[in-house]
């Protein structure tokens, strides 16, 4: 049975930071892995999906990597503002299905 | 594009009630997916569908628990009769994934209170 981790599971840095969130997952068997952001009180954002034939992706400040083998994803937040406080998720979607696994999320807070 | 809607935004019932959450994909999707998320459990999948057909219900919990689709702008989650463990936000989420750049377009939720 598939399970995603996440690690840490709160953090706060101050305000320009480069940081580095962690998600692992226990079955390498996965079709794709997607970050979301969630702020308190709504819905999640997608902020980066990468393939399973990917290495990482990148949007702006955020570069994620991806490392099947290993069952492992970075996100990479650089320079980090307070408007990144909120909750980041990652996902695993399984091979052969449109079913997701949610990791348990990493609360950030950036510190201004 | 007005996104994924949830009604209501807020539901609180008593124990033994019917309750019933409603969801509107976004236009052209045909994947729409039903979680529920409590601090305890995290974020977990109940059902599934395609193109308005129920693919996946493993993740949902009980047989008080049931899902429908029935044309492609509308689904709901019933729960009947309710118990206050059921309290959590439960979230609707649609996709096109041959053509979107994401494959997951969340609702802001619906947030289930049980007394």
């Amino acid at each position: 049975k598939q399970e995603v981790t996440q690690i840490p599971a709160a953090l706060s840095v101050p305000e320009g930071e480069n940081l580095v969130l962690n998600c692992s997952f226990t079955d390498s068997a996965i079709y794709n892995l997607q970050w979301f952001r969630q702020d308190p009180g709504k819905g999640l954002t997608s902020l980066l999906l990468i393939q399973s034939s990917q290495r990482e992706q990148t949007s702006g400040r955020l570069n994620a990597s991806l490392d099947k083998s290993s069952g492992r994803s970075t996100l990479y937040i650089a320079a980090s503002q307070p408007g990144d406080s909120a909750t980041y998720l990652c996902a695993v979607r399984e091979k052969g299905t449109y079913k997701y696994i949610f990791g348990t999320g990493t609360r950030l807070k950036v510190l201004a | 594009d007005a996104g994924v809607i949830q009604s209501p935004r807020h539901e609180v019932t008593e124990m033994g009630q019917e309750v019933t959450l409603r969801c509107k994909p976004i236009s052209g999707h045909d994947y729409l997916f039903w979680y529920r998320q409590t601090m305890m459990r995290g974020l977990e999948l109940l059902i599934y569908f395609n193109n308005n057909v129920p693919i996946d219900d493993s993740g949902m919990p009980e047989d008080r628990f049931s899902a429908k689709m029935p044309n492609a702008s509308f689904s709901t989650l019933k729960i009947q009769p309710s118990e206050p463990r059921d309290s959590a936000v439960y979230f609707c989420a649609s996709s096109r994934p041959l053509v979107s750049r994401y494959e997951q377009y969340f609702g802001p939720g619906t947030r289930l209170t049980v007394t």
